[in-house]
């Protein structure tokens, strides 16, 4: 079935320690997009790419970092800098044609040990 | 993107219609009106989109006011499982394509 496949579902991370979200999406979709979610919260983006080797800052970016090397991949770094990485963090993709209606999938929930 | 008012909350009864407000004074003639939901613990999905015209599509309808300065989400016959965080939001086609996600409205259906 075509969809966002999001691993892991949950994620520990100690003092100090980068960790890696994995976003993978067989939609053919050219846009990619990460959001973090907080409780009680609406979504935040925190990076998004057009298309395969390029990316921009959403509005939290900073102790996050990206990449896209491929068309079907956006993985997501939370590095030692992000102070408070605890929350759930929700990959999208979508077409880059308006009306760009954004498919998620199912949200990796990170927590600091 | 423009920026949309929603309600932080509504109740409705299973069964019956459901219809959630949002407003968008600021709305430019070429954003796009969408509206997504979250179940708990969920990912969003995609609910239905619109423009100018009203839309209906098999999960709900969107009603866009003439001078398209507010919209109002349909839910037909609301169910148990409709109970989500419901987002409006604009979408301007020239510009880059994020999204901005408010709060949405909470939803709750009682039995």
């Amino acid at each position: 079935d075509g969809g966002i496949t999001q691993s892991p579902k949950y994620l520990f991370r100690k003092e100090g320690q980068n960790v890696t979200l994995s976003c993978e999406q067989n939609l053919n979709h050219d846009a990619m997009y990460w959001y973090r979610q907080d409780p009680g919260q609406g979504l935040r983006l925190i990076y998004y790419s057009q298309i395969v080797n390029d990316f921009q800052k959403g509005d939290i970016a900073e102790g996050y970092s990206v990449s896209r090397e491929k068309k079907e991949s956006f993985p997501l770094t939370v590095t030692s800098a992000q102070k408070n990485p605890t929350a759930f963090y929700l990959c999208a993709s979508s077409p880059r044609v308006p009306p760009n209606i954004q498919y998620f999938g199912a949200g990796t929930r990170l927590s600091v040990l | 993107d423009a920026k949309t008012t929603q309600p932080n909350s509504m109740e409705s009864n299973e069964e019956e219609p459901v219809h959630l407000p949002c407003n968008h004074s600021t709305i430019s003639g070429t954003d796009y009106i969408h509206w997504y939901r979250q179940l708990p613990s969920q990912g969003p999905e995609y609910v239905i989109h619109g423009l100018t015209s009203n839309v209906n599509n098999r999960m709900a309808s969107l009603a866009i006011a003439e001078d398209r300065k507010s919209s109002t989400l349909i839910l037909h016959r609301a169910t148990l499982r409709d109970a989500a965080v419901y987002y409006c939001i604009l979408r301007d086609p020239g510009a880059n394509s994020k999204l901005t996600f408010g709060k949405g409205i909470t939803l709750s259906v009682r039995p």
